[in-house]
């Protein structure tokens, strides 16, 4: 079974800059989140999708962060303009269905922002 | 609210020795507990969860956790490490009342020494 994917695995981008991360989830797992993972801290979660609707995006910083997931599938984070304070490893992780189902994991995009 | 907290940032064992990683958490509700795993530049590996029934749960990589529910303590353990189970360790909690996501700990930094 394939995992969860995502690209691309490292990106830098200056600050002002916009940028964007792409996540495949794992194939019949309905619910898809976002976390920010800064160093040395556990993650955070940004925005989680049931299906292709939006179950929770309190954290989400909305003036700068956008995500979507068309058909419910495939789901793109991106950040306009990228702040210093934005350069973080962005992980995606997908489950079964919003219960409490154990979440699986991409590789993350370690983002730095100079 | 809901919080977990992993009071060691690092716990140092010799190869063979046993070895735990402490979780305390608070919730609302019953807990459901998760322990994850994270090597460098990789993203997180589900190892194992507690949702109701036995207190001891088993899972991957000859690791386990015991659920006290008086003590609200979820901890790791493994009766004999190997180098290679150097890596960080994240416990978290998740909660019926709360739309199940999942509130992370900090981590901690196991290090097995040979």
């Amino acid at each position: 079974e394939a995992g969860v994917a995502q690209s691309p695995r490292y990106k830098i981008i200056e600050k002002r800059q916009s940028v964007a991360f792409w996540c495949n989830p794992i194939s019949g797992h309905a619910t898809l989140y976002w976390y920010q993972q800064i160093l040395g801290q556990g993650p955070k979660l940004l925005i989680q999708f049931q299906n292709n609707g939006v179950v929770d995006d309190s954290q989400l910083p909305k003036d700068r962060f956008s995500a979507e997931r068309l058909k419910g599938v495939d789901s793109t984070l991106k950040i306009q303009p990228a702040k210093l304070e934005d350069s973080a490893v962005y992980l995606c992780a997908s489950s079964f269905s919003g219960g409490p189902y154990e979440q699986y994991f991409g590789p993350g995009t370690r983002l730095t922002v100079t | 609210a809901q919080s977990v907290a992993q009071p060691e940032d690092q716990v140092n064992v010799a190869e063979g020795n046993p070895l735990t990683v402490k979780c305390t958490y608070s919730v609302s509700g019953n807990p459901y507990l998760f322990w994850y795993v994270q090597y460098p530049n990789r993203g997180l590996q589900f190892l194992l969860k507690y949702i109701t029934g036995d207190n001891l749960v088993k899972g991957s990589y000859g690791f386990e956790a015991e659920f006290n529910k008086s003590q609200t303590s979820f901890h790791l353990k493994k009766p004999s490490a190997l180098v290679s189970d150097s890596a960080l360790y994240f416990c978290a909690v998740a909660g019926e009342n709360s739309n199940y996501q999942l509130i992370w700990g900090a981590g901690t930094k196991l290090i097995i020494k040979p």
